[in-house]
Formats: C-alpha cells, sequence, structure tokens
C-alpha cells in the first residue's frame, strides 16, 4: 500500500538552527509531493509542492524542499529558522491516477527564542 | 475502525442535481473541517466546525452547505451541481489548537466528478 512517513513526531530547535525535515513515501510511479504548514490554531497551507522539473523547489518564508527520486524522498529545509516557524508540517504525496491524497503524520515543530 | 471516514469515496453526477457527501469521525476530537483539492492538488478550506459551530467559512457558492448534528459529524451538501465543482473533497478533524501530534486526522477523500 501506498504510504508516506516522516521520520520525526516532534522537533524542537533553537532560534537561527538549520532545519531538515524528513519525508519519504512509497510508490514507484510518478508522484506530486507537498508540503504543508499548519501554524497554531489556523488550518493547513501550502508550503511548497513539486509536480516535475527542477528537483530543487523554493516555497514560501525560505523554505525550500529537494526530491530525490531515488531515495523516495522529499525532505524540507531551511537555513535559519524562526520563532515563527513554529507549527506542524505536513508532508503529502498525489500518487498515479489516484487524485486523493496520501498524507503523512505531521512533524510538529516548535522554535525556541 | 476507520478513524475519520467519509462516504462516499466515488461520487459521479450531472450538472444540476443536489448531492451530500458525508463524514463521520470516532476520535472525540471537537473540531471538523472540510477541504477542497482541485485539479492542481491544492488543498483549501471551505468550513471547519467547532462543536457544532461554524468557525471557518472561505469564500465558497452559497451551494455548498455544511451541515453538523453533532460533533463527530460533518456533512457537505452541495445544490446545483456544476462542472468546477469537480474535485476531491477532503474531511478532516482535530482538537482545536492542536494538529498531528494531538490528532488532525484526514479522511480518505470523496472524488466528486460532475458530467
Amino acid at each position: 500500500a501506498q504510504s508516506v512517513s516522516q521520520h520525526n513526531h516532534h522537533v524542537i530547535l533553537s532560534e537561527a538552527a538549520s532545519l531538515e525535515l524528513g519525508c519519504n513515501y512509497s510508490y514507484g510511479g510518478t508522484v506530486n509531493l507537498f508540503w504543508y504548514v499548519q501554524y497554531p490554531g489556523q488550518h493547513l497551507q501550502l508550503l511548497l509542492k513539486y509536480f516535475s522539473g527542477d528537483p530543487l523547489v523554493k516555497g514560501i518564508k525560505g523554505f525550500e524542499a529537494e526530491f530525490i527520486k531515488s531515495k523516495f524522498s522529499f525532505n524540507l529545509r531551511k537555513p535559519s529558522v524562526q520563532w515563527s516557524d513554529t507549527a506542524e508540517y505536513f508532508c503529502a504525496v498525489n500518487a498515479g491516477s489516484n487524485y486523493q491524497l496520501i498524507w503523512g503524520a505531521g512533524t510538529k515543530l516548535i522554535i525556541k527564542p | 475502525d476507520t478513524a475519520v471516514s467519509q462516504t462516499p469515496k466515488y461520487l459521479v453526477t450531472q450538472m444540476g442535481n443536489d448531492k451530500s457527501i458525508k463524514c463521520e469521525q470516532n476520535l472525540g476530537h471537537d473540531t471538523m473541517y472540510w477541504y477542497k483539492q482541485d485539479s492542481k492538488k491544492f488543498l483549501k478550506i471551505m468550513f471547519s466546525y467547532n462543536n457544532k459551530e461554524l468557525i471557518i467559512n472561505e469564500t465558497v457558492p452559497n451551494r455548498f452547505s455544511p451541515k453538523s448534528p453533532d460533533k463527530a459529524h460533518l456533512n457537505l451538501h452541495i445544490n446545483s451541481l456544476e462542472l468546477g465543482d469537480s474535485a476531491v473533497y477532503f474531511c478532516a478533524s482535530s482538537l482545536r489548537g492542536q494538529g498531528a501530534s494531538r490528532g488532525y486526522t484526514f479522511g480518505s477523500g470523496t472524488r466528486l466528478t460532475v458530467v
């Protein structure tokens, strides 16, 4: 069965630290990949997406993600986090002809001021 | 056993018809959501209910009407369906203000196709 795994459920960092959140999926065909963010008390917002082309995609607020097909990964990165990045981050995959998304369990990121 | 269940999973209907999508969660959450995912895979929130009260109502046509008979159910009724309504609709639930670490759970989606 198709699945998406996010390696860490909780990540705690200090401001200015570098961030990398892992996301791996299990599907051998063409995929569309997404990272969503949910700030406290708010709904999900799209952070960035990959459909095709350059595997390094840039999103809002200084986030980027790299699609590595051979590793079935789509890790989210930010070189220097801010307190306002405290949120939950969801990786999601659309696989094949099934238009439904497969979601990771999410990672709660806490940035210490 | 399913935490957030939506029915039906697939729905094909003609323009002008009225249809409903049902959502139920058995997680004890107090907040439920409807999201719409269009053909480009963008996920957009439509409505959110907390304890049967509407708390988020994004700009959607009046043809869409959510109904929450209790905090475990959030149904979506759509009148006079149009071609542009074709999308995947996701139900989700959570404890208000909390997310993945405390149980933000999505349903598997309902794929609506209007012909």
